[in-house]
C-alpha cells in the first residue's frame, strides 16, 4: 500500500546509545518532515526536508541529526540518546505546494532508560 | 508566531450525544486549518481541512468544522458520535505564505465516547 513506511515500530536504548530511525514513501512527495509526540505537548517538529538536498531545524531540533538520503527516505540519527528523547516519533511527507494535508507513518515508540 | 490552542485535554461524552472540540489558533496573516485524528497506536489520519472558500468544511466519518475568522477558531463538531470516535484530535495550521509547509499542532483533545 502506498504511504510511509517507519522502522523500527519500537525500541530501548540505553543512555548514550545511538540509533537511526528511518523513514521511506512511495507517494513522491518533495517534503518530509519528523515529528515527537509527548503527552499534553501534541506534535512537535523536529527537522523537516522541503525538498530532496535540504534539511532544516523545527521547534526541537537539539540532540537529533537529519539525512535526506534521496527523495524516498528521511532518517533520523540519535548520536547520544538521553532519557528525555524518550517519545512516540512520527515521519510525515506531503506534496509541494500541497495543502491536501500530511500523510503520516505509524509511528516509532523509543524508550531510553 | 503562529500558535493552536486545544483547551480541552479530555472530551468525555455519552453515544449518540453532540460533540463540539475546540480550537483557536493566532495568526497575523492568513492560514490553512486541519483536524487530524489518531486512534491507540496508530498515526494521524486527515480529517478535514480549511483552506479557503466556505467556512464549513465536512469531513470523513461525519465530522465537521466551521473557520471563524473573527474568533480565529475552527472547531470540529460530530452531531451524534459512535464509540468507534474515542480517539485523539489534533487540530493544526500552516501560512501558505510561508512556502514551507509545515504544520503547527495542538496539544491534542482526547475524545472518550461512553456507551
Amino acid at each position: 500500500n502506498a504511504g510511509v513506511t517507519q522502522t523500527p515500530k519500537f525500541q530501548v536504548l540505553k543512555t548514550g546509545q545511538s540509533m537511526t530511525l528511518q523513514c521511506a514513501q512511495d507517494m513522491n512527495h518533495n517534503s518530509m518532515y519528523w515529528y515527537r509526540q509527548d503527552p499534553g505537548m501534541g506534535l512537535r517538529l523536529i527537522y523537516y526536508s522541503a525538498s530532496e538536498g535540504t534539511t532544516d531545524k523545527g521547534e526541537v531540533p537539539n540532540g537529533y541529526n537529519v539525512s535526506r538520503l534521496n527523495k524516498r527516505e528521511f532518517s533520523l540519527r540519535l548520536e547520544s540518546a538521553a532519557p528525555s528523547q524518550t517519545s512516540v516519533y512520527f515521519c510525515a511527507s506531503s506534496g509541494t505546494g500541497d495543502y491536501y494535508g500530511y500523510t503520516f507513518g505509524s509511528g516509532t515508540r523509543l524508550t531510553v532508560v | 508566531a503562529q500558535s493552536v490552542t486545544q483547551l480541552d485535554s479530555q472530551v468525555p461524552v455519552f453515544e449518540e450525544a453532540p460533540v463540539e472540540l475546540r480550537c483557536n489558533y493566532s495568526s497575523s496573516v492568513s492560514v490553512y486549518l486541519f483536524w487530524y485524528v489518531q486512534y491507540p497506536n496508530q498515526g494521524l489520519q486527515l480529517l478535514l481541512k480549511y483552506l479557503s472558500g466556505s467556512t464549513l468544511v465536512k469531513g470523513i466519518n461525519g465530522f465537521e468544522a466551521e473557520f471563524n475568522k473573527s474568533q480565529t477558531s475552527f472547531h470540529l463538531r460530530k452531531p451524534s458520535v459512535h464509540i468507534s470516535d474515542t480517539a485523539e484530535y489534533f487540530c493544526a495550521v500552516t501560512m501558505p505564505s510561508s512556502g514551507t509547509y509545515k504544520y503547527i499542532f495542538g496539544t491534542g483533545t482526547r475524545l472518550k465516547v461512553l456507551a
